[in-house]
């Protein structure tokens, strides 16, 4: 499968812990994304990346949140002291970056559960 | 700031059935795209529309953009039970805002 992959699909965890989530781009794409997901609403986005630089984060994306693409490949989002608020899904996407209509293409999401 | 609005939210409709969803955007975008979102699963690009008076068709499925009105209209025609998910339309470029989203529940 040359799509979007993200790990882990599900996480459960309790309040107050830290998460770690991955995704893994299509492997000619530049751009790097990561959007939230609440029950009954659409994605709202959190920051980009291109290459390795993080060009955006969202008003969404507070201290406790940690955006990282290290090599311009793979990206690593952390939530640290994770509250009941933070429940949603985390889905990633990546584009090539180029192009006029730079589609993004989104992964499986992760989905988070804090109790 | 940008705000995508479509409706109707939630649409129930017969097999055999046509009908559409609209999305109304706020402020000018140079692109615009649908997406279908079946449950738990992630988003599937369907459409990227990019000019006024742009039309793109895919099976019973037809995406038009009218950039003057800041609309966009998904028209499903002679609807079957597989095309029940949710679908999505998002404006921006590398940002992309979407909409609520549009429930639709094909009854056979």
């Amino acid at each position: 499968d040359t799509g979007v992959s993200q790990d882990p699909r599900h996480k459960i965890t309790k309040r107050g812990q830290n998460v770690t989530f991955r995704c893994d781009p299509i492997s000619e794409h530049n751009r790097l994304y990561w959007y939230r997901q609440t029950l009954g609403q659409g994605p709202e986005f959190l920051t980009y990346f291109q290459n390795e630089a993080q060009l955006e984060k969202s008003r969404l994306l507070s201290d406790r949140f940690s955006a990282e693409r290290p090599k311009g490949s793979f990206s690593t989002l952390e939530i640290q002291r994770t509250e009941q608020g933070d429940s949603a899904m985390y889905l990633c996407a990546s584009s090539l970056g180029t192009g006029v209509t730079d589609t993004q293409y989104f992964g499986p999401g992760t989905r988070l559960t804090v109790l | 700031e940008l705000k995508v609005e479509q409706n109707p939210l939630f649409l129930s409709m017969q097999e055999g059935k046509n009908y559409t969803i609209y999305c109304n955007y706020s402020t000018t975008s140079d692109r615009l795209y649908w997406y279908r979102q079946d449950p738990g699963k992630s988003l599937e690009s369907l459409f990227v529309l990019l000019s006024n008076g742009a039309v793109k068709q895919e099976g019973r499925l037809m995406a038009s953009l009218d950039t003057k009105a800041r609309l966009s209209t998904l028209h499903i025609t002679a609807a079957v039970h597989d095309l029940s998910a949710t679908y999505f339309c998002a404006v921006g470029t590398y940002k992309y805002i979407f909409g609520t989203g549009t429930r639709l529940k094909v009854l056979a």
